[in-house]
This record gives C-alpha cells, sequence and structure tokens, in this order.
C-alpha cells in the first residue's frame, strides 16, 4: 500500500463545475503540499499546509491531521486548471525535508 | 527571485548512450533534490544534496548514474549508459534552509526519452 494515496486517479468535468480531489496518507507529516503538474513535465507548488484551510483565487486546500486527509477543490473550473494534481508529504529526515509522493490526479476540464 | 533552472528541456537518445541533465538551483538554497518521473508515476528521489554533500542516494541505480554538486551549487545528472527504463521526466528541486517551511522548489524537468 502505498503512503500516500490520491483519489481519484482521473477526472473529467465541464467548465464552471466544482472539483475535488482527495488525498490520505499513513505516515507521519511535518506539512502536505499540492502540486500542479501540466503536459510540459514543470511541477509547480500550489499549497504548503500543516493545519486547517488555505486558499489562493479559485484554489481551496483542506487538512485534517487527526484523519491523515486533505482535500483540494477548484472552484469554478476552467479548461486551463486541465494537469495532473499531485499530494505529497513532508517527513523530515534528519535536518532536510523528505518528500513522498502520490501517484497524481489527472484533471481535464472541457469547454 | 529567478526560479529553478533546468537543461536541457528534452533530450532523445539511444540505447547506450550517454546524456546529461544541468541544475541550477534558486539562489540560497542549499539543499537540491532530483527525481525521476516515469509516466503515470509521481517523481522518486533519486539523490538528495545539502550544499556539496549528498544526504540520500538511496535509490540511485548507481552502476549507471552519477550526480555532482562540486562548489554546492549547480548541479549535474549523468546516465551512463541509459536504458529503456530511464525514459523518464527527470525534476530537479531546491529548498530554502532547514527551518524555513517553505517546501521544495520544482525546475520545468527534463523530458528524456531513451530509444
Amino acid at each position: 500500500k502505498n503512503e500516500v494515496e490520491q483519489s481519484p486517479q482521473n477526472l473529467t468535468a465541464q467548465e464552471g463545475e466544482f472539483i475535488t480531489i482527495n488525498c490520505s496518507y499513513s505516515v507521519g507529516i511535518s506539512a502536505l503540499h499540492w502540486l500542479q503538474q501540466h503536459p510540459g513535465g514543470g511541477i509547480v507548488s500550489l499549497f504548503m499546509l500543516s493545519s486547517g484551510k488555505k486558499k489562493h483565487g479559485r484554489l481551496i486546500a483542506t487538512i485534517n491531521i487527526q484523519e491523515k486527509h486533505s482535500s483540494l477543490h477548484i472552484t469554478a473550473s476552467h479548461p486551463r486548471d486541465s494537469a495532473v494534481y499531485i499530494c505529497a508529504v513532508s517527513r523530515l529526515k534528519g535536518n532536510t525535508d523528505k518528500l513522498i509522493f502520490g501517484t497524481g490526479t489527472r484533471l481535464q476540464v472541457f469547454p | 527571485e529567478a526560479g529553478v533552472a533546468q537543461s536541457p528541456r528534452y533530450k532523445i537518445i539511444e540505447k547506450r548512450q550517454s546524456v546529461a541533465f544541468w541544475c541550477n538551483p534558486i539562489s540560497g538554497h542549499a539543499t537540491l533534490y532530483w527525481y525521476q518521473q516515469i509516466l503515470g508515476q509521481g517523481p522518486k528521489l533519486l539523490i538528495q544534496f545539502q550544499n556539496n554533500g549528498v544526504v540520500d542516494d538511496s535509490q540511485l541505480p548507481k552502476d549507471r548514474f552519477s550526480a555532482e554538486r562540486l562548489k554546492g551549487v549547480d548541479s549535474t545528472l549523468k546516465i551512463q549508459p541509459a536504458k529503456l527504463e530511464d525514459s523518464a521526466v527527470y525534476l530537479c528541486a531546491s529548498s530554502p534552509p532547514e527551518g524555513s517551511g517553505r517546501g521544495q522548489y520544482f525546475g520545468p524537468g527534463t523530458r528524456l526519452t531513451v530509444l
């Protein structure tokens, strides 16, 4: 079993829909990251959170430490949101940060 | 601030050839990471440097992969000789000094295709 599980693996939506991507983890963490990867391969960090909720534009990320679960929400989705969304957790190893990645959720938003 | 730079962006080689990738982290970032991401999978850490020292290379296939960060700034990752299964995106990331809690910053990646 992977230490970080995401669902769904693939998601299609119509423009304007509200989207939720879920992430569960089974290890102790110092922080959880939501990352966005476009087809070219580069990764952009969307959020890093260790408790509660963060919002940036149409994106909202929440985390429940007790339940070891996080969600990424996209409101009023748009075709440019089409990408792979990756959940990763940070584990402190010595003095540095070790990331454990989920396998990603591929989102396609159609006009 | 300038982001993490990587080159080349794309590389196509034949099996058994050699290839090298370059990464320049964000200025002041002491920690540098190389990841391998095979299509459909999450990134896998290959090697982690703290300044010019190796912190973790437990998943680096040392018979064919090597990496260096001689002056504690930019880094190169080399594959020699390449195999078909090395086809992947190679991502470089860097992170600020320990305790800043600001996570890792990723470069655009190098997509390697081995024919």
